[in-house]
C-alpha cells in the first residue's frame, strides 16, 4: 500500500539555524499539508499546498517558515531560524483529490537546543 | 473551525466492543465526520467517515445520531493494537485541513 515518507525520522539542532524536514506524498496526490504536535498537545494545522501555491495557512505559519516541492516528488518545509519553541513533532499529509481522506507520514521529531 | 467534545479517556477490556463518543452540536449541514487515530509515535491514521448515514468498515463502524449533533465510533472487538488517541475531527468540504482536538485515550486492557 502506499504510503507518505518522512525524513529525517528525527533532527536536532541549535537555536537561530536553518532547518529542512522532507516529505514524499504518495505519488499520485495533488494536496499536501504540514502539521505539527508539540509533546503532549494536539496536533495543528500548519499549511497547505496546492498547484505549487500555498492554498491555506494558520496563524503558526510565520515567516519563519516556507514550503516548496522543489521536484515532481519531494516536499519541504523550511524553517528559516529555529526557535525552542519549534520542538515537536512534524507531520506531513496528502490527499489525491479535494474532499478525500488525508493520509499521514510516520512525522518527523525535532528538538531545538 | 467546527468544534467537537470527547471524552479525555476511555477504558476497554481486550475483545470487547468500544463505543467512543463525540458531541459536535455546531456542525453545519455540510461537514463531514472524519475519525482518525494516532498510536504512540506514529502519525495519525485514517479510520473512518461519514456524512449522514451509518459506516462500516474493515476497522470500525460509525454511527451518527439523526439530528448529527453526535456520533459513535464502534470497535467491534478492541485489542492491544487498538490503544491509541482517536480523533472526530469534522471538515467542510470547502477546505482541506483538519483541525484536531485533545481526542479520546483509550486504553485496552488485556
Amino acid at each position: 500500500e502506499p504510503e507518505v515518507t518522512q525524513t529525517p525520522s528525527h533532527q536536532v539542532t541549535q537555536m537561530g539555524q536553518e532547518v529542512i524536514l522532507r516529505c514524499v506524498p504518495i505519488s499520485n496526490h495533488l494536496y499536501f499539508y504540514w502539521y505539527r504536535q508539540i509533546l503532549g498537545q494536539k496536533v495543528e494545522f500548519l499549511v497547505s499546498f496546492y498547484n505549487n501555491e500555498i492554498s491555506e495557512k494558520s496563524e503558526i505559519f510565520d515567516d519563519q517558515f516556507s514550503v516548496e516541492r522543489p521536484d515532481g516528488s519531494n516536499f519541504t518545509l523550511k524553517i528559516r531560524s529555529t526557535k525552542l519553541e519549534d520542538s515537536a513533532m512534524y507531520f506531513c499529509a496528502s490527499i489525491k483529490l479535494e474532499g478525500e481522506t488525508q493520509y499521514f507520514g510516520p512525522g518527523t521529531r525535532l528538538l531545538v537546543l | 473551525d467546527a468544534k467537537t467534545t470527547q471524552p479525555n479517556s476511555m477504558e476497554s477490556n481486550e475483545e470487547e466492543p468500544v463505543h467512543l463518543p463525540c458531541n459536535h452540536s455546531t456542525i453545519s449541514g455540510t461537514d463531514y465526520i472524519h475519525w482518525y487515530r494516532q498510536l504512540p509515535s506514529q502519525g495519525p491514521e485514517y479510520v473512518i467517515h461519514g456524512l449522514t448515514s451509518n459506516v462500516n468498515n474493515r476497522m470500525a463502524s460509525l454511527a451518527i445520531a439523526e439530528d448529527r449533533k453526535s456520533s459513535t465510533l464502534i470497535l467491534h472487538r478492541a485489542t492491544l493494537r487498538d490503544a491509541a488517541v482517536y480523533y472526530c475531527i469534522l471538515r467542510d468540504p470547502r477546505g482541506n485541513q483538519f483541525y484536531f482536538g485533545t481526542g479520546t485515550s483509550l486504553t485496552v486492557i488485556p
